[in-house]
């Protein structure tokens, strides 16, 4: 089992905004970063650290993070942003990257 | 623009050893962490393992006895083998990388591999 839990499935109306949650106590530690995963793609990086875009990704996309529990939100969702999220940090030891289970974003 | 892209057999027998390689263009594997990550079919992504250009290395406890990763920075490439694969070990096989040791995280994604165990 992951270290880090994500809710499976959210749907969200074209337009509209998403939260999508990642839970675990080594984000107490550390940031967790946010991957969008699209069918026969491979992951694309969309928010690292506290809460940065890297180059290309459109600013609907957003990082926070309070507790044990990091939070990515699309705001104003699109047809295009319809894919699985994952959620990535180091363990408990610090030493291994784990990834959440993913959350599939129906739009 | 750092560049990654996997290379190795796409079908592997039962007991027998996968190996992957990542060549890495654009940027110099001495510069970054690297790592593998697995996709089996329907299911989430899985860390493998990772190597830092120091040579370092940290496997995922549930694979750890059967992973070994390694550079060679004459070639800008790092390597995967995994051993005594199943059934279960069939996956899409990514490798990535780093350069931000403080997030890790992985900015870098080669297109993917996927690896058949069957015989």
């Amino acid at each position: 089992s992951s270290e880090l839990t994500q809710d499976p499935a959210v749907s969200v109306a074209l337009g509209q905004t998403v939260r999508i949650t990642c839970q675990g106590d080594s984000l107490r530690s550390y940031y967790a970063s946010w991957y969008q995963k699209k069918p026969g793609q491979a992951p694309v990086l969309v928010i690292y650290g506290k809460n940065t875009r890297p180059s290309g990704i459109p600013d609907r996309f957003s990082g926070s993070s309070s507790g044990n529990t990091a939070s990515l939100t699309i705001t104003g969702a699109q047809a295009e942003d319809e894919a699985d999220y994952y959620c990535n940090s180091r363990d408990s030891s610090g030493n291994h990257l784990v990834f959440g289970g993913g959350t599939k974003v129906t739009v | 623009q750092v560049q990654l892209q996997e290379s190795g057999p796409r079908l592997v027998k039962p007991s027998e050893t996968l190996s992957l390689t990542c060549t890495v263009s654009g940027g110099s594997i001495s510069s970054y962490y690297w790592i593998w990550i697995r996709q089996p079919p329907g299911k989430g992504l899985e860390c493998i393992g990772n190597i830092y250009y120091s040579g370092s290395t940290n496997y995922n406890p549930s694979l750890k006895s059967r992973v070994t990763t390694s550079v060679d920075p004459s070639k800008n490439q790092f390597s995967l083998i995994l051993r005594s694969v199943t059934a279960a070990d069939t996956a899409m096989y990514y490798c990535a990388g780093s350069f931000d040791m403080a997030t890790i995280a992985l900015h870098y994604w080669g297109q993917g591999t996927l690896v058949t165990v069957s015989s």
